[in-house]
């Protein structure tokens, strides 16, 4: 069965310092991968998506980039992290039927 | 560019009883999905339901329906019986599949659902 692990679970970073979440999918290949923010418990913001390895799309201009540096995971990181990047963020990944799985989020605060 | 709209930012129901959800959407495609998701306080987003544009019947998990409308836009989901476990925040979400855009999932607000005993 597919599985997806995204952590950490919950971070607290000062602000100018750097970021990396990351996101592993398991039991399948080739996905689709999403990075998507939730912010003040709303609705969710697409950031990144990625069809493939080293192939990843921006949704929104900002101080976060993207990476798949493997076909199975997926990596969001900051070189200097804003008060505005706090936030709930989501992994996810597609496949054939469509449907989306998340990962169990990470709670980001800067401070 | 798709928008989803849910107007109803909190919503409460009774144990036991039916409540619905609305959700309204724009777009100029004529094929497409949409998704309902439940956030639990656990904050895991867990897929409720799922209906494809080119069905007519409407979807139907359990206790969970949706009455699509599509020339209307809307997509509604139905909740019977509701059950503490209910009580979360529901997203109404739209699939892509078109061009360079296929297969992103572009999200409603979200409604707050509270189940009272």
């Amino acid at each position: 069965s597919q599985t997806i692990h995204q952590w950490p679970a919950t971070l607290v970073q000062p602000v100018g310092s750097p970021l990396s979440l990351e996101c592993t999918v398991e039991g399948t290949s080739n996905p689709n991968l999403y990075w998507y923010r939730q912010a003040a418990g709303r609705g969710l913001q697409l950031l990144f998506y990625s069809v493939g390895i080293g192939q990843i799309s921006s949704e929104v201009p900002q101080n976060l980039s993207a990476s798949r540096p493997q076909d199975r995971q997926f990596i969001l990181s900051s070189k200097k992290l804003l008060l505005s990047d706090s936030g709930f963020y989501l992994c996810a990944w597609s496949g054939r039927n469509y449907g989306y799985t998340f990962g169990s989020g990470t709670r980001l605060t800067v401070v | 560019a798709q928008t989803v709209t849910q107007s109803q930012p909190e919503m409460s129901v009774q144990e036991a009883e039916t409540v619905t959800l609305s959700c309204t959407y724009d777009t100029s495609e004529n094929n497409y999905y949409l998704f309902w998701y439940k956030q639990p306080p656990s904050r895991q987003m867990i897929l409720v339901i799922r209906q494809e544009a080119y069905k007519q019947q409407n979807a139907t998990e359990n206790r969970f329906s949706v009455n699509f409308q599509k020339a209307a836009k809307s997509f509604s989901l139905k909740i019977s019986d509701s059950q503490l476990g209910d009580t979360a925040m529901y997203f109404c979400a739209f699939m892509t599949l078109k061009g360079t855009s296929y297969g992103k999932l572009t999200f409603g607000q979200g409604t707050i659902l509270t189940v009272h005993p």
